[in-house]
């Protein structure tokens, strides 16, 4: 069975620093693995996936997260945060057992000025 | 404008009183899901779809119907709705019927509430 576990449901960071969101994953096929973001009253947009290609995968808005099978993880990091990064980052893995895609709880990023 | 729309936006309605939420896409995607979104939950899936007439469950399927008739349109129905189905509901797509690389698109959303 596939599931997913985003391990902070908070994270506070000030201005330009580094952004660190965590996510396990498990899943008995080689999955597919995706961050999406939702900020505020708005729908799910999709940051960047990982799909069996490069282990490191660049997305959008300076966003990057690397697959790490040992550690099954995929943590998304940013080097800089921006205060339009507020919003909630959902981690979300599916695989070719099921086809099902299984969303982790998210994690709601704070960005201080 | 490829998108995934959903109607209505907004929904209050009572407890028993049998509604529709649709859903309909205009990318020719295969792929069609329905989910469910809650405080401190995330999105759990109801429903999928892999192609017209194929449907299965998700994860919290109960109390929800689907068909797929078309392959367009994917139309969530609630036969007798309960306070505990208020929620933020929202419609996917993606494309391919077995590839799971591809991400899904997003419909904008569905609040309702039962009272």
């Amino acid at each position: 069975a596939q599931s997913v576990t985003q391990l902070d449901s908070h994270v506070s960071v000030s201005e330009g620093t580094p952004v660190l969101l965590r996510c396990n994953y498990s899943s008995s096929y080689s999955p597919s693995l995706f961050w999406y973001v939702q900020h505020p009253n708005k729908g799910l947009q999709l940051l960047l996936k990982y799909t069996s290609a490069a282990t490191l995968v660049k997305g959008i808005n300076g966003f990057e997260a690397e697959f790490k099978k040992s550690e099954t993880s995929f943590h998304l990091t940013k080097p800089s945060a921006h205060m339009s990064d507020a919003a909630e980052y959902f981690c979300v893995v599916s695989d070719g057992g099921t086809y099902k895609y299984i969303f982790g709880t998210g994690t709601r990023l704070k960005v201080l000025a | 404008e490829a998108q995934v729309t959903q109607n209505p936006r907004y929904l209050i309605t009572v407890t028993g009183k049998k509604l529709t939420v649709t859903c309909s896409q205009n990318m020719n995607h295969e792929y069609m899901s329905w989910y469910r979104q809650d405080p401190g939950l995330g999105l759990r899936q109801i429903y999928y779809s892999m192609n017209v007439e194929v449907t299965d469950k998700g994860d919290v399927p109960e109390g929800y119907k689907v068909s797929r008739k078309e392959k367009r349109n994917f139309p969530l129905i609630l036969e007798s709705p309960s306070p505990n189905q208020t929620s933020l509901y929202f419609c996917a797509s993606r494309t391919g019927t077995y590839e799971i690389n591809y991400e899904q698109y997003f419909g904008p959303g569905t609040r309702l509430t039962v009272t």
